[in-house]
């Protein structure tokens, strides 16, 4: 159980296009997924909180217009990153948290590679 | 600054030889700590969590770590390693603003593990 995936799972894109990056929770439902960006031999970096029917809490830093966020429904978060650049190329995780469960449970995805040309 | 320390980048061992990866975390307040394992090619999954109690958990695979509070320090330990361990193991940390239980997760930059059989 408690199993989460993502699509697509490697995407390349030409520079100024937009790209959308789908999370879902495959066997249960999330109130709150996150969505995190690694970049090669570097931690994992947490770029927002998306809570299904309101506004995503972005981090300091992370600009919102340029990543779009939308949790429509209990088991599904869209990130779209919006006229992309070679510098957006990275691996962007998400993880979402099972109903009546704490920020302590995170299930993750298996990640989506971005590459920008 | 806020941050997750992983000392070792990359260990390589001998099958049967004993593990321990370092963590170190800089924050003084309430926090919750973790270690994931991303083998390759798939996502992350936790390995062991310490939130309170015994400070020397238990996880799966026969992985355990132990938390000493004084030195802000969480290193995951196995006495005796497999080829199939061959991965890439985060530290993470969960720290609990004041007021809020909406904990940010903060993952060290990870360390790729080589078993040699």
């Amino acid at each position: 159980g408690a199993v989460v995936s993502q699509h697509p799972s490697w995407v390349i894109c030409k520079s100024g296009t937009s790209v959308k990056i789908e999370c879902r929770s495959l066997d249960f439902q999330a109130t709150t997924m996150f969505w995190y960006r690694q970049f090669p031999k570097q931690s994992l970096m947490l770029m927002a909180t998306s809570n299904e029917g309101s506004k995503a809490t972005y981090e300091q830093g992370v600009e919102k217009d340029k990543f779009l966020i939308n949790h429509a429904s209990l088991t599904l978060s869209t990130l779209t990153v919006t006229s992309a650049h070679p510098e957006d190329s990275s691996f962007y995780i998400c993880s979402a948290t099972p109903i009546g469960g704490s920020y302590n449970e995170q299930f993750f995805g298996p990640g989506t590679r971005l590459t920008v040309l | 600054a806020q941050s997750v320390s992983q000392h070792n980048h990359h260990v390589i061992l001998s099958e049967a030889a004993s593990l321990e990866l370092g963590c170190n975390y800089s924050y003084g307040g309430t926090v919750n700590l973790f270690w994931y394992v991303q083998y390759p090619g798939q996502h992350l999954q936790l390995l062991l969590k310490y939130f309170s109690g015994d400070p020397l958990v238990k996880g799966i695979k026969g992985f355990e770590a132990e938390f000493i509070k004084s030195k802000f320090s969480f290193n995951l330990r196995k006495p005796s390693v497999q080829w199939s361990d061959t991965a890439e193991y985060f530290c993470a940390v969960i720290r609990f603003d004041r007021g809020s239980t909406l904990g940010r997760l903060y993952f060290g930059r990870g360390t790729q593990l080589t078993v040699w059989p």
